[in-house]
């Protein structure tokens, strides 16, 4: 158990719908940092944030964003649901702002599948 | 663009066998360089990390080497176990300064199936 709890783990919708995926990070980390993972690309860096304040931002898509909240728990929003954004979407944390100084720990996923 | 390139995409090895996995990659800002193991229905873990100032890092069975010249590294795993099959992604960062930086870019992994 990695300490990062990701909710919901499966979540069927349809097509230009929106969802919200959950995360809290670990006790005592303070980045958070998004991923999509798909059978074609792998794991993809969407965006960090760090105590609160987004730090880095990959390719993740207009229609998506992102937000930490004061208590560090973060969410993921995805809008106007296209079939291509079916993906496992997985949350990573970590002590400090920079990927190089440690280790991140992942969450189990949120297996999106849209219609 | 993909800058940390993984092969092979799938490997099979029998019990006791040294399977090793490549990757290359094409920034040299990056400096810190790990490995993460994937069972099914599960998040990557970090298995071993190697920073460029050593050429060599060994932990339990597994081993990372690394050649700067050449900006390829690999994972080694002695003695392969059946539990030790799982998906393996390298990946890579740059230390130090800010914005897209700090992401840490992975490979896209290799499937390792170990038979008894």
């Amino acid at each position: 158990d990695s300490g990062v709890t990701q909710t919901p783990k499966h979540l069927i919708t349809a097509t230009g719908q929106r969802v919200t995926l959950r995360c809290s990070p670990r006790s005592g980390d303070l980045s958070v940092y998004w991923y999509q993972q798909s059978l074609d690309q792998g794991l993809q860096f969407l965006i960090q944030y760090y105590n609160g304040e987004e730090r880095a931002k990959g390719n993740i898509l207009e229609r998506f964003s992102a937000q930490q909240f004061p208590d560090l728990h973060s969410e993921l929003n995805l809008s106007s649901l296209e079939l291509g954004d079916s993906a496992l979407y997985f949350c990573a944390s970590s002590v400090g702002w920079s990927a190089s100084a440690g280790e991140l720990f992942f969450g189990e996923g949120s297996r999106l599948t849209v219609l | 663009q993909q800058q940390v390139k993984q092969s092979p995409q799938s490997l099979i090895v029998q019990k006791g066998g040294i399977p090793i996995i490549n990757c290359a990659y094409e920034n040299t800002a990056f400096d810190y360089f790990p490995w993460y193991q994937q069972f099914p229905g599960k998040g990557p873990a970090l298995l071993i990390a190697i920073r460029p100032d050593v050429s060599e890092k060994k932990e339990g069975r597994f081993t990372i080497s690394f050649n700067k010249s050449a900006k390829q590294f690999s994972l080694h795993i002695m003695d392969s176990q059946p539990g030790d099959s799982a998906t393996y992604f390298c990946a890579a960062t740059p230390g130090g300064s800010g914005g897209s930086n700090y992401k840490l870019t992975f490979g896209k992994g290799t499937l390792l199936t170990v038979n008894p």
